[in-house]
């Protein structure tokens, strides 16, 4: 079944303690991206990636790390949680041929992460 | 920064009738533009996208462009209970690498 898998999917962390919240494809898409949704504001991309070892920051990368050695996996890494990162992420995937031939975003089950 | 603007409802219609959600966006390089429908606490599903200007239909549901005054629309025609979302409107930005979301319409359809 081709799909977008995150791990964990619920997480209560403590302020400062690092984690790693992972995300995988099973469907050879190139690009990948985390967003994360906040009540009143929306989904918001964090960082993306264009294809393995090729990555840039979203609107709101601040306090996140990502990594893409493997063209499935995408970890996005928060090195000192605060607070005010408690959110839902998303992480989604797609072929990428352009913005003239869009392709669909296919979006992991999210993570809910709490940061005490 | 770019915007993509929605009402955030909620929008109430009742079982059978058409709904309309309806979005605008202020990049003018954007092309390529999605409706996304959410339920509650789960991730976004594609419903259709559109990059042509004019009408686009998928069963129900039929998305609306209009280049010209940045204006993007979603018909769900014969709207059932289960249509009760969110819906989220997104333009793909003109690199191609983010898609900008509206913060959603709430959708309620009662039967």
């Amino acid at each position: 079944e081709a799909q977008v898998t995150q791990n964990p999917r619920y997480l209560i962390t403590v302020t400062g303690k690092k984690l790693t919240v992972t995300c995988s494809q099973n469907m050879n898409h190139e690009y990948m991206s985390w967003y994360r949704q906040d009540p009143g504001l929306g989904l918001r991309q964090i960082y993306y990636s264009m294809n393995v070892e090729v990555t840039d920051k979203g609107d709101v990368p601040e306090g996140y790390k990502v990594s893409r050695k493997e063209k499935r996996n995408f970890p996005l890494i928060l090195e000192s949680p605060s607070p005010n990162q408690t959110s839902l992420y998303f992480c989604a995937s797609s072929l990428f041929v352009g913005f003239r031939e869009p392709h669909e975003q296919f979006f992991g089950p999210g993570t809910r992460l709490t940061v005490l | 920064q770019k915007e993509v603007e929605q009402n955030s409802g909620p929008l109430s219609v009742p079982e059978g009738a058409i709904a309309s959600l309806n979005c605008t966006y202020s990049d003018r390089g954007s092309q390529s533009f999605f409706w996304y429908r959410q339920y509650s606490g789960k991730s976004p599903e594609l419903i259709m996208f559109i990059y042509s200007n004019g009408d686009k239909e998928d069963g129900r549901f039929t998305a609306q462009l209009n280049k010209a005054s940045q204006y993007v629309s979603l018909l769900i025609r014969d709207s059932q209970p289960s249509d009760s979302a969110t819906y989220l409107c997104a333009a793909l930005n003109q690199a191609g690498t983010a898609l900008i979301f509206g913060k959603g319409t709430t959708l309620s359809v009662s039967s």
